[in-house]
């Protein structure tokens, strides 16, 4: 099956850039995902990004895709306090999405 | 806005008793998961369903089953708890060809401690 890896934790001072990378394996794989769950709640769809773009750009939001090397990035600018939380890289698979298991951001002031 | 429920959002149960755990959407969506959450794990699928009646197992059905008599309703059900089914439990739901491919939308989560 597909795997999804990143990074378990990430912590960045308020303002700073915040980088979250993901690796996946399934090179078929249409949609990539990034997913936010905050404290005590379910996950959110963040942001997306079709598997023939590079770049998209949302607000303070950037993904970033390298096919090529399998990798994804999830770029947050000037990271406030109320960033902190899970992010989860996902990838479609063909009928369910796969999850990486979660990097935890935490952003001190 | 697509909206998921789950009936509880915390729940204790003792080993050995059968436990539901019901999540119901309300966009009409075909497709309904059910993943648990654990701590260094992240999310693992336990079963889906992409239609009415229609199941299949995911990566960890064990220990599970499920029960898909409504469009809009998808239970799990957990026959005999044991501890080591202590846990986060989500729903999701999607609609394939509607939307993005994949793109879930997640109820907020039932934490089940079995003791």
């Amino acid at each position: 099956g597909e795997d999804v890896e990143q990074s378990l934790f990430l912590s960045v001072r308020e303002g700073d850039s915040s980088v979250i990378n993901c690796t996946y394996t399934d090179s078929s794989s249409t949609y990539l995902y990034w997913y936010k769950q905050e404290p005590g709640a379910g996950l959110q769809l963040l942001t997306y990004i079709f598997s023939n773009m590079d770049m998209k750009q949302d607000q303070r939001l950037t993904v970033l895709l390298n096919k090529k090397d399998k990798h994804l990035s999830l770029r947050i600018a000037d990271t406030q306090t109320g960033d902190s939380a899970i992010y989860f890289c996902a990838v479609f698979s063909g009928y369910a999405l796969n999850f990486g298991k979660g990097t935890s951001l935490l952003v001190t002031p | 806005d697509v909206k998921v429920t789950q009936s509880s959002r915390y729940l204790v149960k003792r080993t050995g008793e059968k436990v539901f755990l019901e999540c119901v959407q309300d966009m009409d969506h075909e497709n309904m998961f059910w993943y648990r959450q654990d701590p260094g794990l992240g999310l693992r699928l336990i079963y889906f369903s992409y239609d009415v009646k229609m199941k299949e197992k995911g990566d960890i059905p064990e220990g599970y089953s499920v029960s898909r008599e409504k469009k809009e309703r998808f239970s799990l059900i957990l026959e005999s708890a044991s501890t080591n089914q202590t846990s986060m439990y989500l729903c999701a739901s999607d609609t394939l060809g509607e939307s993005k491919d994949g793109e879930q939308f997640f109820g907020p989560g039932t934490r089940l401690t079995v003791l």
